[in-house]
């Protein structure tokens, strides 16, 4: 089956910094890759989704300034942290559709733990 | 824009017994469904879906999953059972290329 690659999969930063964590697609192409949110005991929040050479949507109440998409390829999208503070230690997930079939299943990645202090 | 309900936040069950969890969605107007296991500090995997055909699918692990568009239910079942099914489960649907998570069940299975 597809696979997303998601790097890191753990990453401590201090407070003030940025981090950024990339989601390759290994074996095809994706034409559209979302970032998701998870809290502790919680579903998927849906951050933003972002298309191949265009600007990332943005879901309400997610900061594009904190939260920078770039989707350089159909097979990579990062997402960067920026000024990282404690509140935004969680985990986080990007998922991808294939262009083949963008209506149906989407492949996630691992998850990143981020872990401000 | 659909909603996704999954009614049991917890199910724990004894080894070697039946589950069943639970998703319910708000519109049948030409939806995908899935369900998706997250094991812990892990992304999602994919257990099954239903894109179109058979209504009864069957996944990985031994789980099978029923599409009932009249109740607008896809309920996933697993007739026996093991430790190793202890994980966060997520029913998942897609339409018009957007995709929505239920709350997520959390299966634990007693030895």
């Amino acid at each position: 089956g597809a696979v997303v690659s998601q790097h890191p999969s753990r990453v401590i930063c201090k407070s003030g910094t940025s981090v950024k964590i990339e989601c390759r697609s290994l074996d095809f192409q994706a034409t559209t890759m979302f970032w998701y949110r998870q809290f502790p005991k919680q579903s998927l929040m849906l951050m933003a989704t972002s298309n191949e050479g265009s600007k990332a949507t943005y879901e309400q109440g997610v900061e594009k300034d904190k939260f920078l998409i770039n989707h350089a390829s159909l097979t990579l999208s990062t997402l960067t942290v920026t000024s990282a503070h404690p509140e935004d230690s969680s985990f986080y997930i990007c998922s991808a559709r294939s262009i083949q079939a963008p209506n149906t299943e989407a492949f996630f990645g691992q998850g990143t733990r981020l872990t401000v202090v | 824009a659909q909603s996704v309900t999954q009614l049991d936040s917890q199910v724990p069950v004894f080894e070697e017994a039946p589950v069943e969890l639970r998703c319910n969605y708000s519109s049948s107007v030409s939806v995908y469904l899935f369900w998706y296991v997250q094991y812990p500090n892990q992304g999602l995997q994919l257990l099954l879906k239903y894109l179109s055909g058979s209504t009864l699918v069957k996944g990985i692990n031994g789980f099978e999953a029923e599409f009932n568009k009249s109740q607008t239910s896809f309920h996933l079942r697993k007739p026996s059972v093991h430790i190793s099914d202890t994980a966060e489960y997520f029913c998942a649907v897609s339409e018009f290329s957007q995709f929505y998570f239920g709350t997520g069940t959390s299966l634990t299975v007693i030895p």
